[in-house]
């Protein structure tokens, strides 16, 4: 079954900090991976789109990894700051399909 | 430049009510569109998804239905609402790259 798991499910980080959130996804065969920022009560915003042959891609202070062989992605904010606060979403589709797999997202609170 | 316009932004409504939510993208024809529904605490749910006038797909059979009466418009409709219909519903739309890209959601909240 084609799921995609994210942890942890909440963080809560002081303003400056550095953090990493975690997907892993057991979609296969695999076409790319999102990553998208939720704030509350709005529409997922874009961060990174990463295909099946990127390792890394950055946008800002937001980094994404992807292992495409141990279906493992990452998403690092350096320095972060109080506009980080939002959900954050891990979108993996499969290939040959339009079918996008949700996670459920980890909510990231940052404090100063 | 692409936009999508979501609305209401809000709404509380009555068991048994109807309900009729649009959305409209703006810069791009032929889109493909969707709507989904996102719950506390769960991944979002794809309800519907259309790629042309007229082209509706069901993913989870439910108390709504959508409509795309024009190639930029679509609409999540309901004739009798229930209580399990409350959520947070988003629309999107795609590019030909399958990027994805979502409305600012309606709060559609039953009694």
């Amino acid at each position: 079954k084609n799921q995609v798991e994210q942890s942890p499910q909440s963080l809560i980080i002081l303003e400056g900090k550095n953090c990493t959130l975690q997907c892993n996804y057991t979609v296969s065969p695999f076409s790319n991976l999102r990553w998208y920022k939720q704030d509350t009560g709005r529409g997922p915003v874009s961060l990174t789109i990463m295909t099946f042959s990127e390792n890394t891609k950055s946008n800002g202070r937001y980094t994404a990894t992807l292992d495409a062989d141990t279906k493992q992605s990452s998403l690092h904010i350096t320095a972060s700051q109080l506009s980080d606060s939002a959900s954050y979403i891990c979108v993996v589709s499969g290939l040959n399909t339009d079918k996008l797999i949700f996670g459920t997202g980890t909510r990231l609170q940052v404090f100063p | 430049s692409q936009t999508i316009h979501q609305w209401p932004a809000t709404l509380v409504q009555p068991v048994g009510s109807p309900l009729s939510l649009e959305c409209t993208v703006e810069g791009t024809s032929n889109p493909n569109l969707y709507w989904y529904r996102q719950a506390a605490g769960r991944g979002l749910q794809l309800l519907f998804y259309s790629v042309g006038i007229g082209q509706i797909s069901s993913e989870v059979p439910q108390n709504l239905s959508a409509s795309r009466p024009q190639d930029r418009q679509f609409i999540l409709s309901s004739k009798k609402l229930l209580l399990s219909d409350s959520g947070f519903y988003l629309c999107a739309w795609s590019t030909n790259t399958g990027e994805l890209f979502f409305g600012e959601g309606s709060r559609l909240t039953v009694l």
